[in-house]
Order: structure tokens, then C-alpha cells, then sequence
């Protein structure tokens, strides 16, 4: 399985931009990156996810490096409601080319917003 | 509203006894799974399926159980066989079996389980 690195921990103020790295060195040619948030004591919930360019929705925008071997998410405004666990994920797939969806989590990282 | 319910939220079971956790889903998704969460750590595969009557073994199956006799309906089983079962339990779903590259995974709200 291609693997992710990522800080254990950030800080920001509130409403100030935010930028999460994440590291994916291995990543192969068809791997989509994912990006998943989890608040405290809920399940996990889709942010963004990308190929090879940069891709925007409303909650975030996702800048992927050239080489694809790092991306970030960016948080254009941080609110609190956007502390949380914050899981950079590459779709992971068997070796018939097709992928039952399983998502591989890693420890992610944890979002704290200052008032 | 669609989405996925699990219940109950808070559950507490006697060591020696088997529990059943609850997954249903209105968003008509073919793929269902169960996760498992232990503090501070990231999610870990226990189960998954692609299709009614059909299931497959994830990463830590052992002593769980599942079924999927219903589209909508996902139950996982903690038995009394699993050595330590306690920890947050979530349950998703994926609109397409074939698990297609840019398909998201929702989640629902979670069970968590405590061995007493």
C-alpha cells in the first residue's frame, strides 16, 4: 500500500488559512489522494480528493505537487468547527485493478483552533 | 435525509458475551463496511461487503462476525473471541461495489463499546 506521512499536530487561529501537508513518496501513476476529516467522538467525513491538479470545493482546496509525491489542503478561513482529525488517504487497490473501496488510515492529524 | 444510523451509541457488555452493533443505510450504496478505532490511532478494516449474501475478511476479522441479508443492512457481531474488544466501531457505505477511484465513503455516527 502506497503510505502517507503527516504532522501529528497543528495550531491555527481562527480565521486564518490553513495548511495541511501531507508526504505520499510512493504514489503510483493512478492513485487518487483523499482527504477525510473526523471531528471529535463522530465518524469520518469526505473533504476534497485529487489526481494530479489542484481542485477546490466549499469546505477546501487541495494543491497537489507536480511530482505528486506531497499535497497540501488548505483551509481558507479556519473556523472551530474545523478542529479535528485531518487523514491525508490514497485509494488502495488489489492486484485485478479494481478496489472493494477500502480507505487505510493513518494517525492524521490534529487540527486545534484558537479562539 | 439519507445517510447511516448506528446504534446504539454508547454500549456496554460483560466479558464472555457476544454483542451485535447495528449499521443500516438509506443511500441505496452497494458497498458496506466496518471499521474499528482504538485512541489516538486511525481506522483499521474488520469487514467489508460488495453485494447482498457476500462479505469478505478485512485486515483484523478475527473474532467478528458480519452479515449482509439486506442491501440497506450491514450487523457486525463482537464475539466473544476477540480479545479486546473494546473501542469505537464505524460503520460505511460507497455507492459502487466496484469501488471506483473517486468514490467517497460515508460514515456513520459510530457505537462505541466497552467491556466491563
Amino acid at each position: 500500500d502506497a503510505k502517507t506521512t503527516q504532522p501529528n499536530s497543528m495550531e491555527s487561529n481562527e480565521e486564518e488559512p490553513v495548511h495541511l501537508p501531507c508526504n505520499h513518496s510512493t504514489i503510483s501513476g493512478t492513485d487518487y489522494i483523499h482527504w477525510y476529516r473526523q471531528l471529535p467522538s463522530q465518524g469520518p467525513e469526505y473533504v476534497i480528493h485529487g489526481l494530479t491538479s489542484n481542485v477546490n470545493n466549499r469546505m477546501a482546496s487541495l494543491a497537489i505537487a507536480e511530482d505528486r509525491k506531497s499535497s497540501t489542503l488548505i483551509l481558507h478561513r479556519a473556523t472551530l468547527r474545523d478542529a479535528a482529525v485531518y487523514y491525508c488517504i490514497l485509494r488502495d487497490y488489489n492486484a485485478g485493478g479494481t478496489s472493494y473501496g477500502k480507505l487505510t488510515f493513518g494517525q492524521g492529524t490534529i487540527l486545534t483552533v484558537h479562539p | 435525509d439519507g445517510g447511516i444510523t448506528q446504534s446504539p451509541k454508547y454500549l456496554f457488555r460483560k466479558e464472555g458475551q457476544n454483542v451485535t452493533l447495528s449499521c443500516e443505510q438509506n443511500l441505496n450504496h452497494d458497498a458496506m463496511y466496518w471499521y474499528r478505532q482504538d485512541p489516538g490511532q486511525g481506522l483499521r478494516l474488520i469487514y467489508y461487503s460488495q453485494i447482498v449474501n457476500d462479505f469478505q475478511k478485512g485486515d483484523i476479522a478475527e473474532g467478528y462476525s458480519v452479515s449482509r441479508e439486506k442491501k440497506e443492512s450491514f450487523p457486525l457481531t463482537v464475539t466473544s473471541a476477540q480479545k479486546n474488544p473494546t473501542a469505537f466501531y464505524l460503520c460505511a457505505s460507497t455507492h459502487r461495489a466496484s469501488g471506483r477511484r473517486t468514490d467517497t465513503q460515508y460514515f456513520g455516527p459510530g457505537t462505541r463499546l466497552t467491556v466491563l
